[in-house]
């Protein structure tokens, strides 16, 4: 059971890069979400998706894109990277019931550095 | 604004001792109240949730207190042990629907010396 799973683990590019992270869930889960964690300032949703073909923005959706024509994936493409988006990346996921309350299961990240 | 805050100071206990994280939120009214451990270099693994209608959730050494008064949640480990030492997020939705976004807090890092 491989849960969710994202890739690459670490990403170096340069400004004006398009970059496309991916994040794979095996569970069929509903939701998915794209968070950035950045000192000073914790996890920020960045887009999430309510099922296949639905997204929407989250607090800081600026810059980046995403898709999701699959349940199980949901990728984030930067257009045109900028320094600012260095950052670690988490995908996460969900099986929206009301006895869990929207529990999020998470990747194990990406660590993206835009020189 | 809606905030959530989270001590950012770590939070530097012996170990047997019992840990108390503490997490404030204002201008929300969250139906309920989640807890993640974050260790370094991988993502957040949920640990508890509690309903605004609980007043406490157990679950082994943990304990999650829930204040909508106070608007407070405290986060307890009893008898903490070093591999306790991680950092700690709260997690609230915003309006209690389903399928709602949670919004973090910024975390507090517990280290539990031996």
């Amino acid at each position: 059971d491989a849960g969710i799973t994202q890739s690459p683990r670490y990403k170096i590019t340069e400004t004006g890069r398009q970059v496309t992270l991916m994040c794979h869930q095996t569970w069929s889960h509903s939701y998915m979400f794209w968070y950035r964690q950045d000192l000073g300032h914790g996890l920020r949703l960045i887009y999430y998706s309510a099922a296949a073909d639905i997204t929407d923005k989250g607090e800081v959706p600026d810059g980046y894109v995403v898709s999701r024509s699959k349940t199980e994936n949901f990728p984030l493409t930067l257009e045109s990277a900028t320094r600012s988006q260095t950052s670690v990346y988490f995908c996460a996921s969900s099986n929206v019931r009301v006895a869990s309350g929207d529990t999020q299961y998470f990747g194990p990240g990406t660590r993206l550095t835009v020189l | 604004s809606q905030k959530i805050e989270q001590n950012s100071e770590a939070l530097n206990i012996q170990e047997g001792k019992t840990a108390t994280l503490t997490c404030n939120y204002t201008n929300y009214s969250p139906a309920y109240l989640q807890w993640y451990r974050q260790d370094p270099g991988r993502g957040p693994v949920f640990l508890l949730l509690i309903r605004e209608n609980e007043k406490e959730k157990r679950k082994e050494r943990l304990k999650v207190t829930f204040d909508t008064t106070l608007k407070q949640s405290l986060f307890h480990i009893t008898a903490s042990q070093p591999a306790d030492s991680a950092t700690y997020l709260c997690a609230l939705d915003k309006t209690g629907n389903a399928g709602n976004m949670l919004t973090f807090g910024g975390g507090t890092r517990l280290m539990v010396k031996p």
